[in-house]
């Protein structure tokens, strides 16, 4: 999806492993987010960040840490893998209009 | 209850049928109102925007908003194979978190 990039587009993780999701927007946009998506359970917020330097917990924030260094990245963290954080990750930013989402990461920890 | 309920479908309809989905959401402070389109392991993309009662028309879309009965809709007309995807409704406050429906997944069928 144009405007939001996200590395890797898949990974697979074992359990207690650490990784970091990456995020960069070119749009220049101040908020920036991150869900996760899951069969029967929609898109659901883990963090999003209202600006440069700012970080707010969204509706499933454990066993996360996010990171926005500058205007244009945002990380999500997973510092010890579980098998419960095995789903689709999606980074997005905001326009007065509504979300542009980047293109996914497919996360399985085995 | 969950803020914004939307039946999963599948949902699978003849090309050139019109297409109804629908979502309820609980809570009558939200405000803005959207669906999005995602086509599969894709990232979802908005498909139309809205935050007033009544419809709002973009090419073969119409989104209609009851904010009385809480209850939103998105009309296909003459349907495509290419409208072949995962709709998701979504409801925002006016702040920065948006609640996603847990989305409807349609085919046409040639």
């Amino acid at each position: 999806n144009a405007g939001v990039t996200q590395t890797p587009k898949f990974q697979v993780l074992k359990t207690g492993q650490s990784m970091t999701l990456q995020c960069a927007q070119d749009m220049n946009h101040n908020s920036m987010y991150w869900y996760r998506q899951d069969p029967g359970m929609g898109l659901r917020l883990i963090y999003y960040s209202a600006s440069e330097g700012t970080t707010d917990k969204g509706e499933v924030p454990n066993g996360y840490n996010v990171s926005r260094l500058n205007k244009r990245e945002f990380s999500l963290r997973l510092e010890s893998a579980a098998p419960s954080q095995t789903s689709v990750y999606f980074c997005a930013n905001k326009d007065r209009r509504g979300y542009t989402f980047g293109s996914g990461t497919r996360l399985t920890v085995v | 209850q969950k803020e914004v309920e939307q039946d999963p479908g599948p949902l699978s309809v003849p090309e050139g049928a019109i297409v109804s989905l629908n979502c309820t959401y609980s809570n009558s402070a939200f405000q803005y109102f959207m669906w999005y389109r995602q086509y599969s392991r894709k990232g979802p993309e908005l498909l139309m925007y809205t935050y007033s009662s009544g419809n709002k028309e973009d090419g073969r879309f119409t989104a209609q908003v009851d904010k009385s009965s809480k209850y939103i809709s998105l009309f296909i007309r003459d349907s495509q194979p290419s409208d072949s995807a995962t709709y998701l409704c979504a409801n925002n406050f006016g702040n920065e978190k948006l609640t996603f429906g847990t989305g409807t997944r349609l085919t046409i069928i040639p």
